[in-house]
């Protein structure tokens, strides 16, 4: 069974706090994303990876980073936590092709007080 | 870059009902179609796709129809049943980087019993 997992389902930070989230994907595949998801505002792409130590924008990189040192992990990081961060993170992973599939972890609940 | 615009945001239908999701997308150059449900504590997981070179695609109660030509596409649900109920988006990859997906903004379907 194919599997992206993400390293916490929860998380409180405080403001200013450097915070780390973690994915780990099984399936071999060349991409990695990171995903912010807000109601009304879909899912917006934060960075995506198509190789290790790759690394692309996505829509809204603002106060992210990203980590890829090897293949199968892909870390999103948060320099400096604000409260406007507050939202629901989902990694997702593809092969590196058109038209493909991506598989998606549980999600990551981050609440920045 | 592709713009995705997905409507309407909530949906409410009696089970038995049917359902339909719309999408405009703003990149001539996508040419593949996917559309994702979102169940209640996951992430979001692929139900069925479509390429630019059909019209329509069935997979049991569930169909998705695309016009090129006025850049739409669209999710029907026939038979709808309350394990129906989730949020749905839809996804456009524009003409950039392989994998690369842009999504909408999702729409909940609630089916009530």
């Amino acid at each position: 069974d194919v599997k992206v997992t993400q390293s916490s389902r929860y998380l409180v930070k405080r403001t200013g706090e450097k915070v780390f989230l973690e994915c780990v994907q099984d399936m071999d595949h060349e991409n990695m994303f990171w995903y912010r998801q807000d109601p009304g505002l879909g899912l917006r792409l934060i960075y995506f990876s198509y190789d290790v130590k790759m690394k692309e924008k996505g829509d809204i990189p603002e106060g992210y980073s990203v980590s890829r040192e090897k293949k199968e992990r892909f870390s999103l990081i948060l320099e400096s936590a604000s409260t406007n961060q507050t939202s629901m993170y989902l990694c997702a992973s593809s092969l590196l092709r058109r038209n493909t599939e991506a598989f998606f972890g549980q999600g990551t609940r981050l609440t920045v007080v | 870059g592709e713009n995705v615009e997905q409507h309407p945001s909530t949906l409410s239908v009696q089970e038995g009902d049917s359902a339909v999701i719309k999408c405009t997308y703003s990149d001539s150059a996508s040419n593949y179609f996917p559309w994702y449900k979102q169940e209640l504590g996951k992430g979001p997981q692929l139900i069925i796709d479509i390429r630019s070179n059909v019209g329509e695609k069935k997979d049991q109660r569930i169909a998705v129809t695309l016009n090129k030509t006025a850049k739409h596409f669209s999710l029907h649900i026939t038979e709808t049943q309350p394990e129906d109920s989730a949020v749905y988006f839809c996804a456009a990859p524009g003409g950039t980087s392989y994998g690369k997906l842009t999504f909408g903004q999702g729409t909940i379907l609630t089916v009530h019993p």
